[in-house]
């Protein structure tokens, strides 16, 4: 595909259950970046990969919250024990490296309800 | 603490004339400015940029202004258009990105 696909795009979850949300970047983009949305609020920054290699990953909000990219491709961001606090849409980035940050492109998120 | 702010949550125009969307940052240390659209349902789509060694950019009817002893970056739409309609982010940063909270613009036919 042309862009930054994501899947699933809405997800309703159980407090205390666990979910895994999907990113599949452009091809070829090096760099990687899962963004948390709250509802009426900006993006915010979660986790960075380049490669397989994770970064950066100092904004994710707890030990509940883990990512991974282990072919340098594809990425899943996993949430353990959600909790109602976790609600939100999750966007993921991919960016070519050596490409100046504005062709950071941006997936249509996951928004993830948790009851 | 937020490093990167948008007072405004909304914002209403009439079609054809400016749309001023307004952003104040907090770290002198920031060198690299954006401002994203962003549509219901969709992802953020990268509109315009720039570098804290200039203080305009231009692409189109979008201008970035620039004031970095304010610390204050503003977008201009001129003229604005009822497809503009969408929430506006600004952002600061070279990779990792800091969001504001984003100016909703209504654009009135």
């Amino acid at each position: 595909g042309a862009g930054v696909s994501q899947s699933p795009r809405y997800k309703v979850a159980k407090r205390g259950q666990d979910v895994a949300l999907r990113c599949d970047p452009i091809s070829g983009h090096v760099s990687l970046f899962w963004y948390q949305q709250a509802l009426g609020q900006g993006p915010e920054f979660l986790t960075y990969f380049q490669n397989e290699a994770q970064l950066d990953k100092s904004g994710l909000p707890s030990d509940r919250f883990f990512a991974e990219r282990p072919e340098g491709s594809v990425s899943t961001l996993k949430i353990q024990r959600t909790q109602q606090e976790d609600s939100a849409v999750y966007l993921c980035a991919s960016l070519w490296t050596g490409a100046r940050p504005d062709t950071q492109y941006f997936g249509p998120g996951t928004r993830l309800t948790v009851l | 603490d937020q490093q990167v702010k948008q007072n405004s949550p909304s914002l209403s125009v009439q079609e054809g004339r400016i749309s001023i969307l307004n952003c104040d940052y907090t770290n002198s240390m920031f060198d690299y400015f954006l401002w994203y659209k962003k549509y219901p349902a969709e992802g953020p789509t990268f509109l315009i940029s720039i570098s804290s060694i200039k203080d305009k950019n231009e692409d189109g009817r979008f201008t970035v202004f620039l004031n970095k002893s304010a610390k204050h970056l503003s977008l201009h739409i001129v003229p604005s258009q009822p497809g503009d309609s969408a929430v506006y982010f600004c952002a600061a940063g070279g990779g990792k990105l800091i969001f504001g909270q984003g100016t909703e613009l209504s654009v009135k036919p």
